[in-house]
């Protein structure tokens, strides 16, 4: 398993402010991913964020409005840029852990609550 | 992409076994199908996962018939902690374990 942190836990925000949220792992993974859970729904994938190469945006989402940096193999950032309170949700980040016969485990973080007002 | 569906909702009682099951019409060769459960304002929990068959462990039982267009995760005797959204979700193997999320299983567990 993995087990990840995640920084701030919860932050409110002024309209058009910027935020960055960390995502730190207890061990070296490849693949990482950000997600997005609105209020009362699902989650949404943002992007994949893998170390050495640029973020992959899921259709929705571009890279001007929520940059996201893998500087080494145990961390991430995800940065929501000029906000609005459309963009109040919770943030998460998840990491693939590879396991026996090849098989992929995503694991989350607790996430990162945010309010726009 | 393979895309799973799930009841929305379900009702328990404590003590009860509790069976959710997913369809994936969609799914590929080389994924596989794995559970989550998600609590309010918390990342989602992995369960369990598999690719065929019945896998076992401390927490549930995921079955998964041959042709693997459905399976089901079984809770045994359930309690009022187990009240959680359950997500049924495909592996995506090819795409470094990727998964996308469906709306889930809203299960309560009445007393």
């Amino acid at each position: 398993s993995a087990v990840i942190s995640q920084k701030p836990s919860r932050d409110i925000c002024q309209r058009g402010t910027s935020l960055t949220i960390q995502c730190q792992v207890d061990s070296q993974v490849t693949m990482m991913f950000w997600y997005r859970q609105q209020p009362g729904q699902s989650l949404t994938l943002i992007a994949t964020a893998n170390q050495g190469s640029e973020a992959t945006y899921e259709s929705g989402f571009v890279i001007d409005k929520f940059p996201i940096s893998r500087p080494n193999l145990t961390f991430s950032t995800l940065t929501v840029s000029n906000m609005s309170p459309e963009d109040s949700s919770i943030y998460l980040c998840s990491v693939v852990v590879r396991g026996q016969g090849a098989t992929d485990t995503q694991y989350f973080g607790p996430g990162t609550r945010l309010t726009v007002l | 992409l393979a895309k799973t569906t799930q009841p929305i909702s379900m009702d328990s009682y404590e003590g009860q076994e509790v069976n959710i099951t997913c369809s994936h019409n969609n799914i590929a060769t080389n994924d596989y199908i794995t559970w989550y459960q998600q609590f309010p304002s918390q990342g989602p929990r992995f369960i369990i996962q598999g690719y065929k068959t019945k896998v076992t462990n401390e927490v549930a039982s995921l079955f998964i018939p041959a042709d693997r267009k459905s399976s089901t995760l079984s809770l045994p005797r359930v309690s009022l902690s187990d009240t959680a959204v359950y997500y049924c979700l495909v592996v995506l193997y090819n795409q470094g374990g990727k998964l996308i999320f469906g709306q889930g299983t809203e299960l309560s567990v009445k007393p």
